[in-house]
């Protein structure tokens, strides 16, 4: 079945660091890759989304590209701030998981000013 | 501004003792999901819905859990009898969704403590 995997955290960074956090899957077929973030205390809401090879996802900063080849999806940001403290789900949808969402272990990042 | 609705937000209960959680998706979204979360074990598919009509349920203990759909604007989880492992935050989602794509939308959680 298809699955997704995160680099294991937590991940601790100064304010104004660069951020990657890590994600590879296994799928059958062409699925479409996201990744969503949860703040304490919240569910999980969409951070961005790539639904074909090479394409690149961002939003608030955050980018991430569809890397079919390396079966990779991982998030980026060139500078991160105190209020980036979360959680971020790697997913995918498509594949066998059809009609649902697939999720990685997620990642705990915190940031420090 | 459209958003899932979850209650209770929290509830503690004592082992063996009926847990009803209940979930309003958006309106229009077809197809709803149970997700329960802990540290262990991270984000785990209870059971989903499309159109109402249940499509998995295959992450549920049977035994205990059941979902339903009555009508297309409450989903519920019940547990009965609950058990101290049972404990978690449990999230419901809707969205519009077909084979590839779809974006799904998050209650912000049942937290349930099962003493």
């Amino acid at each position: 079945g298809d699955s997704v995997t995160q680099m294991e955290g937590p991940v601790t960074l100064s304010e104004e660091a660069f951020l990657t956090i890590n994600c590879t899957y296994t799928a059958t077929g062409y699925p479409s890759l996201f990744w969503y973030v949860q703040y304490p205390g919240e569910g999980l809401q969409l951070l961005l989304k790539a639904t074909k090879a090479d394409d690149k996802g961002s939003n608030k900063g955050f980018e991430a590209t569809y890397r079919k080849e390396t079966t990779s999806f991982h998030l980026e940001k060139g500078s991160v701030q105190v209020s980036d403290s979360a959680v971020y789900f790697c997913a995918l949808s498509g594949g066998t998981s059809y009609g649902k969402l697939t999720f990685g272990q997620g990642t705990i990042l915190t940031v420090h000013p | 501004d459209a958003r899932v609705t979850q209650t209770p937000r929290h509830k503690v209960t004592e082992m063996g003792q009926e847990v009803t959680m209940r979930c309003q998706p958006i309106l229009g979204h077809n197809t709803v999901f149970w997700y329960r979360q802990t540290m262990m074990q991270g984000l785990e598919l209870l059971a989903y819905f499309r159109n109402r009509a249940p499509l998995d349920d295959s992450g549920m203990p049977k035994d205990r859990f059941s979902a339903e759909m009555p009508d297309a604007t409450l989903a519920t989880l019940k547990i009965q009898p609950s058990e101290p492992r049972d404990s978690a935050v449990y999230f419901c989602a809707s969205g519009l969704v077909s084979a590839s794509t779809g974006e799904l939308f998050f209650g912000e959680g049942s937290r349930l403590t099962v003493l």
